[in-house]
């Protein structure tokens, strides 16, 4: 089968930049995707890596280690909008993506 | 504008009693997703399709049945099988990902309170 882990919470002041972490076990693997959900909403779709290494897109980033089963989303430049929960999604090849438990960030003034 | 469409918004039911939740997407999509949320537990996948007349069950599909007679339409039945159905539903579609479109469209969801 396949897990993800994710912190479940995350703390940060307007401005600073944050980092929320994403280790993966599957028995393949096609990709991970990044998604934003605030409170009460829909997931909206921000970020996948298929390969190694740095995607970036405006403020947010994403990384992945295929090696370490490893990613993580970075956001810069911190805003208020941005506390909202993130979840990593696994595409292991099945035609469907799983989803970690989500981290819930709280951006501070 | 194309997206999903999730209906109703919020829905109240009586031990017992079987729901059903409907969602239709206007994307041309092949597959589609439902997915349950609990608070802690994130996303959990309860069925999908890939074509029509055709589809799976995922982590969680017990209690749950679903049709898809019509590429725009995946509508999901609560059964009062369902033991603890009291969540937050979520309507998703994509290309496929085996194609290698790997985002996925969400629907608005559906929050479902059992009385």
């Amino acid at each position: 089968g396949q897990s993800l882990e994710q912190p479940s919470e995350v703390t940060a002041v307007e401005g600073a930049i944050v980092q929320i972490n994403c280790t993966y076990q599957t028995s393949g693997f096609y990709g991970l995707s990044w998604y934003q959900q605030h409170d009460g909403g829909a997931p909206t779709f921000l970020s996948y890596n298929g390969l190694d290494g740095l995607e970036e897109t405006g403020r947010f980033s994403s990384f992945l280690s295929r090696s370490d089963s490893y990613g993580y989303l970075l956001l810069q430049e911190l805003q208020m909008k941005d506390s909202a929960s993130y979840f990593c999604g696994l595409n292991s090849g099945y035609s469907t993506l799983t989803f970690g438990k989500g981290t819930m960030l709280l951006v501070s003034p | 504008d194309g997206g999903i469409t999730q209906s109703p918004k919020y829905l109240f039911r009586k031990e017992g009693q079987n729901v059903t939740l409907s969602c239709e997407q206007n994307l041309n999509h092949d597959a589609m997703y439902w997915y349950r949320q609990d608070p802690g537990q994130g996303l959990r996948l309860i069925y999908y399709s890939q074509i029509v007349n055709d589809f799976q069950k995922g982590d969680i599909a017990e209690g749950y049945s679903v049709s898809r007679e019509k590429k725009e339409s995946f509508p999901l039945t609560v059964t009062s099988a369902q033991k603890n159905p009291t969540a937050f539903y979520l309507c998703a579609s994509t290309l496929g990902l085996r194609s290698g479109a790997n985002v996925l469209t969400f629907g608005a969801g559906s929050r479902l309170t059992v009385l």
